[in-house]
């Protein structure tokens, strides 16, 4: 059955300093999805990124970027020169392609507090 | 604008009074699901749904229930709302029915709580 671990439960940095979140995941399928979503404190999830199994380049958004590698299965977000905004709980989450339903499985999330 | 909406963002409500939570998606999407949110446990799906008429259960789906009566609205029904059902709800909508695999989107979330 697919899995998603974030076994950072908190984490607490300084305006500025880089920080990764790691997200570990398990299924048996050779085709999957994995995604991160941004939960700010106003509550909405904002979809963040899409990657599929067969794509391990790293991707690089702004500040944002992130490590697929299906080697340890893991694909870790990390955020350079963190901001206040970017205080949140970010998930991660999988999905199978051949799942019937398709569902999104999630990580319990990580808290992120940026402070100034 | 494509979005999802529901509704109400924040309902308190009674133990045994029925309740319903409406989504509705405008972006003419095939799939719709929903989903609940808690403390230590991320978010786990309830029930889902590839198309009208067509619906199932997730990991999560005793004490609701759902229809898909029209392609856009998808509404979650608790018939009677206990203390364990206090959670945020999101739902979530994407294209393509069985094998779709495009990106989900959520709706806003709804705050229930159940005294």
């Amino acid at each position: 059955a697919q899995k998603v671990t974030q076994a950072q439960t908190e984490i607490s940095v300084v305006e500025k300093e880089d920080v990764t979140l790691d997200c570990v995941y398990e299924t048996r399928d050779t085709t999957y999805y994995l995604f991160w979503y941004k939960q700010p404190p106003s509550g909405e999830l904002v979809f963040l990124i899409r990657r599929n199994s067969f794509d391990e380049q790293n991707e690089i958004s702004g500040r944002y970027s992130w490590n697929f590698q299906k080697s340890t299965s893991s694909f870790n977000f990390t955020i350079t020169a963190s901001q206040v905004v970017d205080s949140a709980v970010y998930f991660c989450a999988l999905s199978e392609a051949e799942e019937y339903g398709n569902k999104l499985v999630f990580g319990a999330g990580t808290i992120l507090r940026v402070k100034s | 604008e494509a979005q999802v909406t529901q509704n109400p963002r924040y309902l308190i409500t009674v133990t045994g009074k029925k309740l319903t939570v409406t989504c509705s998606q405008n972006m003419n999407h095939e799939y719709m699901s929903w989903y609940r949110q808690d403390p230590g446990l991320g978010l786990r799906q309830i029930y889902y749904s590839m198309n009208v008429e067509v619906t199932d259960k997730g990991d999560v789906p005793e004490g609701y229930k759902v229809s898909r009566k029209e392609k856009r609205n998808f509404p979650l029904i608790l018939e009677s709302p206990s203390p364990n059902q206090t959670s945020l709800y999101f739902c979530a909508s994407r294209p393509g029915g069985f094998w779709g695999t495009d990106t989900q989107y959520f709706g806003p979330g709804t705050r229930l709580t159940v005294l």
